[in-house]
C-alpha cells in the first residue's frame, strides 16, 4: 500500500500559465516532505522542501503548500516554463534514513 | 563536481548472471543509498548505508546485497539476476536526510 501518492501520472500545462502537483500521504507521523525533478536519463534533483511546522515554503518561481489536517501536499510553479517539463516526485522523511517517494507526476509544459 | 557516479550506465544480463553496480561520491556524504525505479511505482529503497561501515535493508532487499567500501564507495550486487530485477537503479548520497538526496545518473539494467 503506498504511502505516499501522486494520483495524476500527468499533467500538461501552457507555458505561463501555473502548474499545481499534487500529493497525499498516509501517515500524519511524516514531518518532512521534499519534492524531487527528473529529466530523461538523469537521475532525480532535490527542487523543495518543508516542514511540517510550517505550511508553506517558497522559492523563487516554487511554491509548496502542506494541509496536515488533509494528509495534502501540493507544489505551485508559476509562471510554467518548457524547461520546466519533467516528472516530478513527492517524497517524505521522518527525519530516519528511509525516504519514501510517490509515484511520480509527469508534467508538459506547452510553448 | 562529479557528484554522484554510477556505473555502468547500461547492462544486459542473461537470468541466472551476477554482477556488481558500482557507485562513489566525491561529496565527503556519510550515508549513501540504493533506488529501484520501476514504471508507476516510483523510487523503492534497496538498501541504505547510514555512515562507513553500516549496511541495512530498505524496503526491497531481496535478491540484492551491497558493500560499503569506505566512505566514497556503495556497491549493489546481483547474485543471480531474475528478469524481475529489470530496473533503472539510481544510487544516491547525503549528509543529513532532510537536506535532500545527491542521486547519480542510474543504470539501466535488463535481464532476459
Amino acid at each position: 500500500d503506498q504511502q505516499v501518492k501522486q494520483n495524476s501520472p500527468s499533467l500538461s500545462v501552457q507555458e505561463g500559465r501555473i502548474s499545481i502537483l499534487n500529493c497525499d500521504y498516509t501517515n500524519s507521523m511524516f514531518d518532512y516532505f521534499l519534492w524531487y525533478k527528473k529529466y530523461p536519463a538523469e537521475g532525480p534533483t532535490f527542487l523543495i522542501s518543508i516542514s511540517s511546522i510550517k505550511d508553506k515554503n517558497e522559492d523563487g518561481r516554487f511554491t509548496v503548500f502542506l494541509n496536515k489536517s488533509a494528509k495534502h501536499l501540493s507544489l505551485h510553479i508559476v509562471p510554467s516554463q518548457p524547461g520546466d517539463s519533467a516528472v516530478y516526485f513527492c517524497a517524505t522523511n521522518t527525519g530516519g534514513f528511509k525516504t519514501i517517494f510517490g509515484a511520480g507526476t509527469r508534467l508538459f509544459v506547452k510553448a | 563536481n562529479a557528484g554522484v557516479t554510477q556505473t555502468p550506465k547500461f547492462q544486459v544480463l542473461k537470468t541466472g548472471q551476477s554482477m556488481t553496480l558500482q557507485c562513489a561520491q566525491d561529496m565527503n556524504h556519510n550515508s549513501m543509498y540504493w533506488y529501484r525505479q520501476d514504471p508507476g511505482m516510483g523510487l523503492r529503497l534497496i538498501y541504505y548505508s547510514a555512515s562507513e561501515g553500516t549496511t541495512d535493508k530498505g524496503e526491497v532487499p531481496n535478491g540484492y546485497n551491497v558493500s560499503r567500501l569506505n566512505k566514497r564507495e556503495f556497491s549493489l550486487r546481483l547474485e543471480s539476476a531474475a528478469p524481475s530485477q529489470t530496473s533503472v537503479y539510481f544510487c544516491a548520497s547525503s549528509d543529513v536526510t532532510v537536506s535532500g538526496y545527491t542521486f547519480g545518473s542510474g543504470t539501466r539494467l535488463t535481464v532476459v
